[in-house]
């Protein structure tokens, strides 16, 4: 079955720090592929999406391409804030079998001190 | 505002107890999805509702029972209410459909989550 494998964290950072979270995984067919943010006490957010491969998403100062050919999804920003404290989550969609089951990896803590 | 909306926010039941966790959208969205998050397990779905009248088993659906009552809504029934339910649980929608690819760009739009503890 399809599968999201991110790095574990927390990513601990400083302010204007450059952030990469690593993103991979496996699906059948032509997935779209997302990354969704969770600041505390709140429900995931949409950050960013790549529908096919070498799209680029961005959003926020966010950015990250769909890469077929090593099947990733990295996350990268320039600058991290400390507004930027939050989860993240890796996602695909499928569309095989007709049914769209999202699946999401275990979520990336970040922690950006001032 | 536009969006998912569950109540309760929080909520306290005693073992065996029950209690019907209540979602609702209004942005004309097919598809409806109860998830839980546990830490350092991310996100496991429970049921999920493709359309309206629909309703099918995710990864984890022991313990729990839905309900589409309507297009907009989609509530999650616990019927006798165990400790190892505890958790935060989130209400999703999406426009997807069960045929085609519409919507497959779109993504889900989350409630912000009802927090249960069973003591």
């Amino acid at each position: 079955g399809d599968s999201v494998t991110q790095m574990e964290g927390p990513v601990t950072l400083s302010e204007e720090a450059f952030l990469t979270i690593n993103c991979t995984y496996t699906a059948t067919g032509y997935p779209s592929l997302f990354w969704y943010v969770q600041y505390p006490g709140e429900g995931l957010q949409l950050l960013l999406k790549a529908t096919k491969a070498d799209d680029k998403g961005s959003n926020k100062g966010f950015e990250a391409t769909y890469r077929k050919e090593t099947t990733s999804f990295h996350l990268e920003k320039g600058s991290v804030q400390v507004s930027d404290s939050a989860v993240y989550f890796c996602a695909l969609i499928s569309a095989s079998g007709g049914s769209y089951i999202p699946t999401f990896g275990r979520g990336t803590s970040l922690i950006v001190h001032p | 505002n536009a969006g998912v909306t569950q109540t309760p926010k929080f909520q306290v039941l005693k073992t065996g107890q029950s209690m019907t966790l209540q979602c609702a959208q209004d942005m004309n969205h097919n598809s409806m999805y109860w998830y839980r998050q546990d830490p350092g397990m991310g996100l496991r779905l429970i049921y999920y509702s493709a359309s309206e009248g629909t309703t099918d088993k995710g990864e984890v659906p022991n313990g729990y029972n839905v309900s589409r009552l309507n297009k907009r809504e989609f509530s999650l029934r616990l019927e006798s209410a165990a400790p190892s339910q505890t958790s935060v649980y989130f209400c999703a929608s999406t426009p997807f459909t069960a045929r085609g690819t519409f919507g497959l760009d779109y993504g889900y739009t989350f409630g912000s989550g009802t927090r249960l503890t069973v003591v």
